[in-house]
């Protein structure tokens, strides 16, 4: 079947602009993460979702960041006012929710966003 | 509070030649371990997990990995490195609905 699938894969914006990232995962999966990755360091963990629900959402890096996940399904990461260093590629990943949640996620190939 | 740390960011071997890549880890109590693999434009794969079963995880490609408890750590072998293998690998622990990567180590191979 399909992987994981996001888009778009590259996004350029100006400083200022909103922007909306969009997440399809795995059919089935019930897990969602998305991660930021910055150039040259490693992934950078900001939210999961378990069905349409995000248990913790201590990891977004500002109110600037807000999630949405509907029918266990898409997922959407809205960054509102962006900064130059929200510049990123941002990955989402998926994963069956067994009796935890720390199962193999499969990644997608990510967003390559550019703030000018 | 969880932390995951990778000794080495670059590492390079020659082909045929024993990996060792270096993961350190804190966290409160039995945390979850991960190798995760990236190679050049592709996406994240997973190498290996440790989830208590046993101490010595086997993964995909020869893959190794021994969690020690004593030293908090989460080494990733493999006994004779390949070309293939050049890639940027990530320590990953997970614990408390939270997720942590390591900053990752690039495994270069000499021909």
């Amino acid at each position: 079947g399909a992987g994981v699938s996001q888009s778009p894969s590259n996004k350029v914006t100006e400083k200022g602009k909103d922007v909306e990232l969009r997440c399809d995962p795995i059919s089935g999966h019930t897990a969602l993460y998305w991660y930021r990755q910055r150039l040259g360091q490693g992934l950078e963990f900001l939210i999961y979702f378990q069905g349409n629900s995000a248990p913790d959402k201590s990891g977004l890096p500002s109110d600037r960041f807000s999630a949405e996940r509907t029918g266990e399904s898409v997922s959407t990461l809205t960054i509102q006012r962006t900064q130059q260093e929200d510049s990123a590629v941002y990955l989402c990943a998926s994963s069956l929710w067994l009796a935890e949640p720390y199962n193999e996620q499969f990644f997608g190939p990510g967003t390559r966003l550019t703030v000018l | 509070a969880q932390s995951v740390t990778q000794l080495d960011s670059h590492v390079s071997v020659s082909e045929g030649t024993p990996v060792l890549l270096r993961c350190n880890y804190s966290s409160s109590y039995s945390p979850s371990l991960f190798w995760y693999v990236q190679h050049p434009n592709k996406g994240l794969q997973l190498l290996l997990k440790y989830t208590s079963a046993a101490t010595l995880v086997k993964g995909i490609n020869g893959f190794e990995a021994e969690f020690k408890k004593s030293e908090t750590s989460f080494h990733l072998t493999k006994p004779s490195a390949h070309m293939s293998d050049a890639a940027e690998y990530f320590c990953v622990v997970g614990e408390d609905d939270k997720i942590i990567f390591g900053k990752g180590t690039r495994l270069h191979i000499l021909p």
